[in-house]
């Protein structure tokens, strides 16, 4: 079965860090561009950071620039999002997903808020 | 970045009835060198991820019911339900992935 779990979320103080983890099965994760996407409380979605297959070329939306990194272990078919300096508007479910054709499939989502 | 904007922002319509969305680029995202639209559909129900629908504008996504169908090229986009169920009442959202960053549209709120 094709799937991606995330994990890794919770409630965190402004300023702080977390470190998400996105497992996946049942596709080729080390030729796989790999995505993160958000989506804030009753919001749409955005386009956070993606990494190509090999962890070479990454991109970061100007939002989450110098704050966020993401990386990969082909090796443990795990995607990564480490998150420093957290601030109150980076509360979101956040999403990992295969690229390619559109995206799919997507993790059930790991809900990060952010709150003193 | 490329803004795609979608319309309308929320529909009410009847079991059996025609859905459409549109969807517009403020770019195109027509490949030329190999013809093909990078924009896709995606569905979201309430509590649960989004769920891809459509991809290069019209293929539909493997186990996706055939009243779900896309069409349109460039900078124009349309999702159609032909014959609205129950289970279709969602948020439908499309995505460019022909540049980054990837964007999407704000999503239209499909009830019945």
């Amino acid at each position: 079965e094709v799937q991606l779990v995330e994990s890794g979320g919770g409630l965190v103080q402004p300023g702080g860090s977390l470190r998400l983890s996105c497992v996946a099965s049942g596709f080729p994760f080390s030729s796989s561009w790999m995505h993160w996407v958000r989506q804030g409380p009753g919001q749409g979605l955005v386009c956070v950071s993606h990494i190509n297959s090999d962890g070479s070329n990454t991109y970061y939306a100007d939002s989450v620039k110098g704050r966020f990194t993401i990386s990969r272990d082909n090796a443990k078919n795990t995607l990564y999002l480490q998150m420093n300096s957290l601030r109150a508007d980076d509360t979101a479910v956040y999403y990992c997903a295969r690229g390619g054709t559109g995206f799919g499939p997507w993790g059930q989502g790991t809900l990060v808020t952010v709150s003193s | 970045d490329i803004v795609m904007t979608q319309s309308p922002d929320s529909l009410a319509l009847s079991l059996g009835e025609r859905a459409t969305i549109n969807c517009k680029s403020s770019q195109s995202v027509l490949y030329s060198s190999n013809n093909k639209n990078y924009l896709a559909w995606y569905q979201q129900k309430p509590g649960q991820p989004p769920k891809l629908l459509i991809y290069w504008a019209s293929t539909r996504e493997s186990g996706v019911p055939d009243r779900f169908s896309g069409s349109g090229s460039g900078t124009d986009f349309t999702l159609t339900i032909s014959s609205l169920q129950a289970e279709d009442v969602a948020d439908y959202y499309c995505h460019q992935y022909y540049s980054t960053p990837c964007t999407f549209g704000q999503g239209t709120k499909l009830e019945i």
